[in-house]
């Protein structure tokens, strides 16, 4: 089973900011959050992955507060073609990725 | 860099027919895994190898599915016979082993097989 909670949906506009909050409760000591992005008819792709605090590469920033019960994914500027499912994940490193039904984020001009 | 490819790109069989699909991961990886995504949900493993050997496959309805990969390299995974359900896109994902230098593992993961089941 999956260990996070996430919106089923979001809705932007072009230019905006869109933050993806993530629940995970019960994560454990030696996981780390990643998030995956996948478009239709591919498969998903890593975006970013953090432990603590925050994250930040070209693509998105990854927010992780003290207590690590939850993370938000931050994009930047969202364009259409930003439009796809983000699945937020926590695992050991080297261990196999339990995908939960992810966030289906639909970008509009 | 090569990414993770597979082959074919789409399926259409008739229940109780027999299917394979074929996997071959990235250049030194591995770990390999297989997964199966029903439409509108996310991918659910179905199995994980390490080089040659099964490390998880609970999730593998092993009385009709199977996989394997001989050689530690390429993978192959089967279903027989079909039932309806099992209409998904079916990925094949590839990392390197925790250790190799890296504390995270990403996997890449294929296009995938779209499998229809009729």
């Amino acid at each position: 089973l999956a260990k996070t909670t996430q919106p089923i949906s979001m809705d932007s506009y072009e230019g905006q900011e869109v933050n993806i909050t993530c629940s995970h409760n019960n994560i454990a000591t030696n996981d780390y959050i990643t998030w995956y992005q996948q478009f239709p008819s591919q498969g998903p792709r890593f975006i970013i992955q953090g432990y603590k605090t925050k994250v930040t590469n070209e693509v998105a920033s990854l927010f992780i507060p003290a207590d690590r019960k939850s993370s938000t994914l931050s994009l930047p500027r969202v364009s259409l073609s930003d439009t796809a499912v983000y699945y937020c994940l926590v695992n050991q490193a080297g261990t196999a990725l339990i995908f939960g039904k992810g966030t289906t984020l639909s970008v509009s001009s | 860099e090569a990414g993770v490819a597979q082959s074919p790109r789409y399926k259409i069989i008739e229940k109780r027919q027999s299917v394979a699909f074929w996997c071959n991961p990235i250049s030194g990886h591995a770990t390999l895994y297989w997964y199966q995504q029903i439409l509108g949900q996310g991918p659910k493993l179905l199995i994980q190898f390490q080089n040659n050997g099964v490390v998880d496959d609970s999730q593998l309805p092993k009385d009709r599915f199977s996989a394997e990969r001989l050689k530690g390299v390429d993978s192959t995974l089967k279903i027989q016979p079909a039932k309806l359900e099992d209409s998904a896109v079916y990925l094949c994902a590839s990392s390197l082993v925790r250790g190799q230098g890296k504390l995270f593992t990403e996997a890449f993961f294929g296009q995938g097989t779209r499998l229809t089941v009729v």
